[in-house]
Parts: C-alpha cells; structure tokens; sequence
C-alpha cells in the first residue's frame, strides 16, 4: 500500500513493549480530543476519545492522557503488537463538533 | 451500522480534466468533511456540509468545490486538474452539532486519485 507521508516523526518499539505517542495541540479553548490509527491504503480508524473535562481515559490496550495546562496528549498503547503498526494522527474538536485540527502524525513500527 | 463509502476507491485522470468524488456518511450522520491528503502534507481541510450548506471552509483554490445532498450524501469536485491534485481523497461523517453526542468523525476508505 501507500504511505501516507514520508516525513512523519517515527516511533520504532519491540513487539510486547509499551508505546508512548505524543501530540501537543493548539487551541486552549478545544474541547474534545479523539485519536485516530491510519494503516497504508485505509482512511484513519477512532481508536479513542476524551473530553477536556477528563485528564485520562482507558480503552483497550489504550489509553489517552490529556494535559490542558501544557495542551499536550498522549496515546499509551500496552504490549504492542505487529498490528499496531501505522500513523497515528491526533484531532482537536471545539465544542460546536465543527472544527476539526488534525497533527501531524506519527508513524509507529513495531519491530519483531 | 454500515460505516461511511466512498466511490470510486481508485481514478486515473489527466491534466485538465474534472473529476466528481462520493461519499455516503454514517446512516443518521448530517455533516460530511473532506480532506485532502498527501505525503508530507498530512490531513489538510477542504470543507464541510452540514444539512445541505457548506459551513466550513480550509484554504484550497475555487476548482474545488462540494455539495451535499438532502440525504446527506455528499460530492467534491475537482475541476481543471493538476498534478499536485494527486491525493488520497478523505471524507469523514459525524453529527455535527453541539449534542451530547460525540462529535467523533468517521473516515471512509479514500478515492485514490492519479492526475497524468
């Protein structure tokens, strides 16, 4: 499949290692944060949201951790497996649910 | 629930021409974005309808342009191709107002587009 950027930050972690992806944002006044996995030849998948009201969230295998004082999220994935490798984007929503702003992306390799 | 389509998945065209992408939300889902991606360029914005109207704007020329459809299906053309059009075509649905509802948008799969 194609890659969906060549120049994008790279996390490289062992198979069975946690992974740590970082994003910082921009708007103070955002109000819903959400992550989103992007495999090669697929559009992005939500992996998992929280609200600025929240400063941690568990799904699983997953967890987002929001800090509002220095608007930095993170995305902790436990064990990480083959599967996981992809880009990881995250998204800043304001609290109408109409302006999205999308980071950068990070790209995750999983190595066996 | 079926998850957002997009039609075509792949489209080989030349400078010049137009060319008309669709995508079909989330059943219930009444604001449909697009963006445009490319290596290096990430996710970039290029609008967003709500209920038929275009509410949002990113910052690309006047030869793209969308419209949405009472059913909430939405098209973006693209006119006068150019190179730099080429791109993988994301078109995302959500609910799109200030509910309770999460405001969480689900990508389709992408139009893979070529311009020649």
């Amino acid at each position: 499949g194609e890659s969906v950027g060549l120049h994008l930050p790279t996390l490289s972690v062992q198979e069975g290692d946690n992974s740590i992806i970082n994003c910082a944002y921009s708007n103070s006044a955002s109000d819903y944060f959400i992550w989103y996995k992007q495999e090669s030849g697929k559009g992005p998948q939500f992996i998992i949201d929280i609200r600025s009201n929240m400063d941690k969230r568990q799904g699983q295998r997953v967890t987002v951790l929001l800090n509002k004082t220095v608007k930095h999220l993170s995305l902790q994935i436990a064990a990480t497996q083959p599967g996981d490798s992809a880009v990881y984007f995250c998204a800043e929503i304001d609290n109408y649910g109409q302006n999205f702003v999308f980071g950068p992306g990070t790209r995750l390799s999983v190595l066996p | 629930k079926a998850g957002v389509t997009q039609t075509p998945r792949y489209l080989i065209k030349t400078r010049g021409q137009q060319v008309t992408l669709s995508c079909s939300p989330i059943s219930g889902h009444r604001s449909v974005s697009w963006y445009q991606q490319t290596p290096g360029q990430g996710l970039q914005f290029l609008f967003e309808y709500f209920s038929e109207t275009q509410r949002n704007k990113g910052n690309f020329p006047g030869r793209f342009s969308g419209r949405q459809f009472s059913n909430s299906r939405s098209e973006m053309n693209v006119s006068t191709l150019e190179l730099g059009d080429s791109a993988l075509y994301l078109c995302a649905s959500s609910f799109g107002t200030s509910s309770s509802a999460a405001p969480t948008q689900y990508f389709g799969p992408g139009t893979r587009l070529l311009v020649l």
